[in-house]
């Protein structure tokens, strides 16, 4: 039982390079989450998913698309990275009105 | 969610209780109070969560005044692989998890 992988760990980005980060959760969860965090701070929410095929935005959505076509991937999409994006983004899964599990974050980094 | 007010860092010696408080003053009936903590970098990792009782699990207890507006969190023999961010977090139990981390406590466990 993996519980939630993050794909990859690492990522150095050039400024306007577009990228994919994979989650995937082997514990049929509802609801899956991205957020980011970065130095000295709390996670802030980027986008969440209710269940397959549904998306909504959080409390920092700009510049990230997220899509859920199967219910154990969600993906998050930088379009044109950043120096701003530069950050360590964490995937999160629950069921409704449970806790949330946590995968071991992707380190990104905008140059 | 109701928004929580904790100390941004603390001490404890190795091997005694630490007993790290957390404010929720607006919480409302229906909101839990969950704990989490981050070690390093690594993804957050739920620790225990409450409504209105007492609880105790086996990484810590939770003790929630009778007025609900505050909480502590209580490691009871702290050990240096706990030194790390403990996040206290108010939420519904409806929905997902789409609650915002604040900063934290920094606990430091010292030998």
């Amino acid at each position: 039982n993996a519980g939630v992988t993050q794909t990859p760990k690492f990522r150095v980005l050039k400024t306007g390079q577009s990228m994919t980060l994979l989650c995937a959760q082997d514990m049929n969860h509802e609801y899956m989450y991205w957020y980011r965090q970065d130095p000295g701070m709390g996670l802030r929410l980027i986008h969440y998913s209710v269940g397959e095929g549904t998306t909504a935005k959080g409390e920092v959505p700009d510049g990230y698309n997220v899509s859920r076509l199967k219910k154990q991937n969600f993906l998050l999409g930088l379009e044109s990275a950043a120096p701003s994006q530069t950050s360590v983004y964490f995937c999160a899964s629950s069921r409704q009105g449970s806790e949330a599990f946590f995968g071991q974050g992707t380190r990104l980094t905008v140059v | 969610d109701a928004k929580t007010t904790q100390p941004p860092s603390m001490d404890c010696a190795e091997g005694r209780a630490a007993n790290l408080p957390c404010n929720h003053s607006t919480i409302s009936g229906n909101e839990y109070v969950y704990w989490y903590r981050q070690i390093h970098s690594q993804g957050p990792q739920y620790i225990i969560h409450g409504l209105k009782n007492n609880e105790t699990n086996e990484m810590a207890s939770l003790i929630i005044t009778e007025d609900r507006k505050s909480s502590t969190l209580i490691l009871p023999h702290a050990t240096l692989r706990d030194t790390a961010v403990y996040y206290c977090i108010v939420r519904a139990n409806t929905g997902g998890f789409k609650t915002i981390f604040g900063a934290g406590t920094r606990l430091f466990v010292k030998a």
